[in-house]
């Protein structure tokens, strides 16, 4: 198994451009996780979608930042406008099944710089 | 609301001595507690968790962790340590909660053995 996928690996973007990281869950998982690690904040869950719905997006940070999952095997999030606070490294992970008690497989990261 | 502590930033540990990184819990209701590990330039990967039953947990690369209840603790402990154990250890709680389930992780505790 290929594991989770993301890309790019590594993004930097100039203040005010848009930025779609992607993420390419593992075959057969149901709940899917978009997580921001700085280390002023530490690791933040943004948004988790099961079976492709958004579950619970209150940790999005403003209006600037969206998130879609149009199938089983896709999920995207973009930031728009992006700004330099939003610099982090960007996870996805993914989970077989849609309760807590499954462990999250994460992927490498998008390692976003914002200048 | 559901909290979790890790009381040290920082532990270093001579090569082949037991280690121990701590981990406390604050939920309403019975936890689902989770190790992950994270090693540079990577994502998380999944360790251990606890679920229900013994309170005894093993998981993987030789680690366990034991769930008490009374202290509301789930330290991650190694009986002998190694090079490659040194990592970045991050513990996680979360409930169950039907219809919106979400881990809460800790800030991280930096493991080093010193060879």
């Amino acid at each position: 198994d290929a594991g989770v996928i993301q890309s790019p690996r590594h993004e930097v973007t100039e203040m005010g451009q848009e930025v779609t990281l992607r993420c390419k869950p593992i075959s057969g998982h149901n709940s899917l996780f978009w997580y921001r690690q700085t280390m002023m904040r530490g690791l933040e869950l943004l948004i988790y979608f099961n079976n492709n719905v958004p579950i619970d997006d209150s940790g999005m940070p403003e209006d600037r930042f969206s998130a879609k999952m149009p199938n089983a095997s896709f999920s995207t999030l973009k930031i728009q406008p992006s700004e330099p606070r939003d610099s982090a490294v960007y996870f996805c992970a993914s989970s077989f099944g849609t309760t807590v008690s499954y462990e999250q497989y994460f992927g490498p990261g998008t390692r976003l710089t914002v200048t | 609301a559901q909290s979790v502590a890790q009381p040290e930033d920082q532990v270093n540990v001579a090569e082949g001595n037991p280690l121990t990184v701590k981990c406390t819990y604050s939920v309403s209701g019975n936890p689902y507690l989770f190790w992950y590990v994270q090693y540079p330039n990577r994502g998380l990967q999944f360790l251990l968790k606890y679920i229900t039953g013994d309170n005894l947990v093993k998981g993987s690369y030789g680690f366990e962790a034991e769930f008490n209840k009374s202290q509301t603790s789930f330290h991650l402990k190694k009986p002998s340590a190694l090079v490659s154990d040194s990592a970045l250890y991050f513990c996680a709680v979360g409930i169950s909660n039907f219809g919106n389930e979400k881990l809460t992780f800790g800030t991280g505790t930096r493991l080093t053995i010193i060879p």
